[in-house]
Parts: C-alpha cells; sequence; structure tokens
C-alpha cells in the first residue's frame, strides 16, 4: 500500500510558465513533508518542506502548499528554468519519527 | 551541510555473488538509512543503521540478505548477499543531520 503518491511520472512545462507537481498522501499521521529534486547519477537535494501546521510555505521560487483534509500537496515552481529539469520526489514522515516515506517522483521536463 | 560520498556508483555483478556498498560523512551523524530504489518505483527503506545497536530492518528486508555496519559516527556499509537479477536496483544511503538529510550519490547495481 502506497501511502505517498505521485500519480503523474512525467510533466512537462514551458520555459517561464509554473510547474505544478503534485502529491497525495493517505497516512493521516504524517506531520512533516519534504520535496526533493534528484538529477541523474546523484543523491537527491532537499528542496522545500512544510509541517502539518502550516498551509504555505514559501522559498524563492518554490511554494509548496499543503492542504490537509484533502491529504495533498503540490509544489510551484515559478518561473520555470531549464535547470529545473529533473525528478522531484515529495517524501512525509510522521509524529517526529525520522524515517521517510517516499512518492516514487515525478520528472519535470522544462521546455525551451 | 554534510556531504556523504558513496561507492561504488555503478557495478555489474553476476549471480549469487556479493556487493559491499559504503557511505562515508564528512561529519559525525547519528542516524543512517540504507534505501533502495527498484525500477520506475520509489526509494524503500531496507533498514536503521546507528551506530551502537543493531541495525533495525524493515518487513521484507532480513539481515542474512542485507548485513549492515555502523562502527563508527562516520561510516556505514550494506552489504548485498547471494544477489539474483531481481536484486538489481539503485541502492542509497542517508544521514539525519541539522537542518533536514543529507544522500548519498547512490550505488546503481545490475546483477546478471
Amino acid at each position: 500500500d502506497q501511502q505517498v503518491k505521485q500519480n503523474s511520472p512525467s510533466l512537462s512545462v514551458q520555459e517561464g510558465r509554473i510547474s505544478i507537481l503534485n502529491c497525495d498522501y493517505t497516512n493521516s499521521m504524517f506531520d512533516y513533508f519534504l520535496w526533493y529534486k534528484k538529477y541523474p547519477a546523484e543523491g537527491p537535494t532537499f528542496l522545500i518542506s512544510i509541517s502539518s501546521i502550516k498551509d504555505k510555505n514559501e522559498d524563492g521560487r518554490f511554494t509548496v502548499f499543503l492542504n490537509k483534509s484533502a491529504k495533498h500537496l503540490s509544489l510551484h515552481i515559478v518561473p520555470s528554468q531549464p535547470g529545473d529539469s529533473a525528478v522531484y520526489f515529495c517524501a512525509a514522515s510522521a509524529n517526529s519519527n525520522y524515517q521517510l516515506i517516499w512518492g516514487a517522483g515525478t520528472k519535470l521536463i522544462i521546455k525551451p | 551541510s554534510a556531504v556523504i560520498s558513496q561507492k561504488p556508483s555503478r557495478d555489474i555483478c553476476q549471480r549469487g555473488t556479493s556487493l559491499t556498498i559504503q557511505c562515508q560523512v564528512d561529519s559525525q551523524v547519528t542516524m543512517m538509512f540504507w534505501y533502495r530504489q527498484q525500477p520506475g518505483q520509489s526509494l524503500t527503506l531496507i533498514a536503521t543503521a546507528n551506530q551502537g545497536s543493531e541495525a533495525t530492518y524493515e518487513s521484507g528486508f532480513v539481515i542474512d540478505k542485507f548485513p549492515i555496519s555502523r562502527p563508527n559516527l562516520t561510516f556505514s556499509t550494506l552489504t548485498v548477499s547471494n544477489m539474483s537479477p531481481e536484486d538489481s536496483s539503485i541502492y542509497l544511503c542517508s544521514a539525519v543531520v541539522v537542518g533536514g538529510y543529507t544522500f548519498g550519490s547512490g550505488t546503481r547495481l545490475t546483477v546478471v
């Protein structure tokens, strides 16, 4: 049973437009969510996080929105740049447990 | 933030043999994790490796197949034993650091 789901395996967006990556979860005990970016042959790098006490967190071009009632979070990247082309993973943890539960990832392609 | 050096980055191994993957952290960390990512799937936690105690394995993973060492606060190894083609995956180590998590660059294992 997948507790964290990223239903879009890939997404293609024009450079300069907004990229929206979605993530759904099933475990209501999750209280901390993270987005990671991964280039080929590299480990994941941290992008942005949000705790369940907030519904929005912003860092430069990246904004994460959390809808607890829908058990849904999204990552917005605006404006999208060619260097944003990568695989994006959402991950969640529960009750200060350091173990992360991961989604399968969404491959973002930014078209020039 | 802390950096993890993971090696080998990739290997092609014969079935029935074993491969040991190493992760060296450039600072002391208490909690380390080992993940597996099979093709098209999310990162799956194999085990948690804390220095000074036995590794804790997740359901579906056993010590005989994936022995882990954690001799000090900066180093850990994962061995994939008696390999079969089903073990072909990316293996990734991670550590809890101030502000979140850091990851190795991954080991792409192909078993033939």
